[in-house]
């Protein structure tokens, strides 16, 4: 069982947008920057977002990342097959100090 | 361009300690404020921190593993380490090292070392 709480799977049409969802507590997002990764198969996970909104250098604009409370939330416009992959939130948790993930969103392309 | 990567025995049996060291190159570990840690994804599940360790050798564990874990650095060798004992079959995992920035987003990964703990 996951710290955040994310659904198990979205999917879209070619050129559509997805959002994912991550809901946590006070203890990790509410207090705390948000981190997204998008895992394709066989790979490591890549930092798609830092800081809750922030993409690092070469990450296209169509990811984008928002938080408000104790959620955050993950977009991708137009989606492209590439996209396929399982994508999972992850922050600090204070009570725990740990770090902490969401159990992850597989993403599917229709 | 930081560029982590694993080593160590793949196979481990059960009851024994599992050993993992992480190599980092393009650039001193050492220099700013640094954390490194040490995250591991069962196969078709999610990914689980296990802890981190700052360059000055302080430590995070995660509570569900903290009697287990030991992670230790060697800033001359750039190196960090990751020992975990009386390993069960529930251990086995793929194990990656990270070079983490604030608020514990993982800026640099391993490529990834998969570890069974197998008789």
């Amino acid at each position: 069982q996951s710290v955040l709480t994310q659904p198990p799977s979205v999917s879209a049409a070619p050129g559509q947008k997805v959002t994912i969802s991550c809901s946590g507590s006070s203890s990790n997002i509410g207090n705390n920057y948000v981190s997204w990764y998008q895992q394709l198969p066989g790979t490591a996970p890549k930092l798609l977002i830092y800081e809750s909104n922030i993409r690092p250098s070469g990450i296209p604009d169509r990811f984008s990342g928002s938080k408000s409370g104790t959620s955050a939330t993950l977009g991708i416009t137009g989606l492209q097959t590439g996209d396929e992959a399982d994508y999972y939130c992850g922050t600090w948790d204070s009570s725990l100090s740990v770090g902490v993930f969401g159990g992850g969103t597989k993403v599917t392309v229709l | 361009q930081v560029q982590l990567q694993e080593s160590g025995p793949g196979l481990v049996k059960p009851s024994q300690t599992l050993s993992l060291t992480c190599t980092v190159s393009g650039g001193p570990m050492s220099t700013g404020s640094l954390y490194w840690s040490w995250i591991r994804q069962p196969a078709g599940k999610g990914l689980e921190w296990i802890g981190r360790i700052y360059t000055s050798g302080s430590t995070n564990y995660n509570p569900s593993l903290k009697s287990r874990v030991t992670i230790s650095v060697d800033t001359s060798k750039n190196q960090f380490s990751l020992r975990l004992s009386s390993v069960t079959a529930a251990d086995t995992a793929v194990y990656y090292c990270a070079k983490v920035r604030a608020a514990a987003a993982v800026d640099y990964w391993g490529q990834g070392t998969l570890v069974t703990v197998s008789s």
